[in-house]
């Protein structure tokens, strides 16, 4: 079974910067990629997804991740945050096409952004 | 368009007590997911409903037990409470079982 990693559990950045929120995911012959955002006290929301296609994919929020096969991974980045980015980030992976019913979540990022 | 609605929003029990969480899906949605997301953690995958047949389930033992309504609809029960099922529950729904997950805002709850 797929699984995901991502290698930073917290990612302070000042107001305007740009940042980036790293996910590995296992190997697989076929591999679904999600980001998803969680606001404080509240549940996911699925912020951008690759299935398949373009590598770079965007949300309507100005992020964008490009799934990159060769190093199996599928960072997110946005070129200038805002406060209101503030929250904690989660990176999922699904493998079989036909049943969404195995998402992995990762253990999160914590993205704190600073005036 | 109504979005996944979840009640209660917050809930505490004692250990040993059992519990259930109920999720209304959005319009349209006939499968529904839940996961279990402990403190500091990913959410985890418990099991999937799917036109109100289980489709699929995780690494949970059988004292975690759901139902799906034919509005499609669904409740997950805990028995036998511990203190480790204190978490966040979160329910998603989807158009169909190959479609993107669409999350409630979760049942905290608390087992002391």
């Amino acid at each position: 079974a797929q699984s995901v990693t991502q290698l930073d559990s917290q990612v302070p950045v000042f107001e305007e910067a740009p940042v980036e929120l790293r996910c590995n995911y296992s190997s697989s012959v076929s591999v679904y990629l999600f980001w998803y955002v969680q606001y404080p006290n509240q549940g996911l929301q699925l912020l951008l997804k690759y299935l398949s296609g373009s590598t770079l994919v965007e949300s309507i929020n100005g992020f964008e991740a490009e799934f990159n096969k060769s190093q199996t991974s599928f960072h997110l980045r946005k070129p200038s945050v805002h406060i209101s980015d503030t929250a904690e980030y989660f990176c999922a992976v699904s493998d079989l096409p036909f049943n969404n019913n195995d998402m992995r979540f990762g253990a999160g990022t914590r993205l704190t952004v600073k005036p | 368009e109504t979005g996944v609605t979840q009640s209660p929003t917050h809930l505490i029990k004692t250990r040993g007590q059992q519990v259930t969480l109920r999720c209304s899906s959005q319009s349209g949605h006939n499968t529904v997911s839940w996961y279990q997301q402990a403190l500091g953690q990913g959410p985890q995958f418990i099991f999937q409903y799917y036109r109100e047949e289980e489709n699929g389930r995780g690494n949970f033992p059988p004292r975690f037990s759901g139902l799906q309504f034919p509005n499609y609809s669904s409740e997950l029960n805990v028995n036998a409470l511990e203190l480790d099922d204190s978490a966040l529950y979160l329910c998603a729904s989807s158009l169909t079982r190959t479609d993107t997950q669409y999350f409630g805002p979760g049942t905290r709850l608390t087992v002391l």
